[in-house]
């Protein structure tokens, strides 16, 4: 696609439920980076993903948070029985393979545990 | 130690006068590029401008220009006559590592943000 897609944009759910966050990196980037943007805060990295395979999770806070990469393409980000203090704004972004830069963003999905 | 220092939270400036929001970083690797985003209250991430470690000149593009200064490890943005649009947050980051090295990981680490205001 022309960008980066993250669906839902929002997503409200219960505390104690399990969340599915997507993302549609643009074609061709083979390398997808998860981010989590808190209230107020800069981004925080959470997991690279080169193709399907994942050399380093070692931002995921817990193990909770899991996530996957299919096809070299779509990504799932998957928080299991959620806290509040998941809440936040989760930006996925990708980029060519052997560039340092180009990062595209999308525009994020907001995730909010009550 | 933090990665990335930004020390103004909230930042002020009227329209068209120009503005600069501070960064610096640290880091032991001789190989590292240097980002600044904005992020309007939308959410999206937008690039703005990027200096390379190696780079000789500092970056610029458009009204934006990054005065990079490598022995004090800081890499401030100037935005020049400044707009209303140009409300938003500001975030500068940083990657670390060799770019081309093919599969490396170049994860970004931010700071945490100067909300700039612009105003009429």
């Amino acid at each position: 696609g022309a960008g980066v897609s993250q669906s839902p944009s929002n997503k409200v759910t219960e505390k104690g439920k399990d969340v599915e966050l997507r993302c549609d990196p643009i074609s061709g980037h083979t390398a997808l980076y998860w981010y989590r943007q808190s209230l107020g805060q800069g981004l925080e990295f959470l997991i690279y993903f080169q193709g399907n395979s994942a050399p380093d999770k070692s931002g995921l806070p817990s193990d909770r948070f899991s996530a996957e990469r299919t096809g070299g393409s779509v990504s799932t980000l998957t928080i299991q029985r959620t806290q509040q203090e998941d809440s936040a704004v989760y930006l996925c972004a990708s980029s060519p393979r052997t560039t340092g830069y180009g990062y595209t963003f999308g525009s994020g999905t907001r995730l909010t545990v009550v | 130690a933090q990665k990335i220092t930004q020390t103004q939270p909230g930042m002020f400036v009227q329209e068209k006068e120009a503005v600069t929001l501070d960064c610096t970083y640290d880091t032991s690797d001789p190989s590292y590029g240097l980002f600044w985003y904005k992020q309007p209250s939308s959410g999206e991430m937008i690039f703005l401008i990027y200096q390379g470690s190696y780079d000789q000149q500092n970056a610029t593009e458009g009204r934006y220009s990054l005065n990079f200064q490598k022995a004090r490890k800081s890499a401030n943005l100037v935005i020049s006559a400044s707009q209303l649009g140009d409300s938003a947050m500001y975030f500068c980051a940083m990657r670390e590592g060799t770019v081309g090295s093919g599969g490396s990981n170049y994860k970004l680490t931010f700071g945490k943000g100067t909300l700039l205001t612009v105003n009429p």
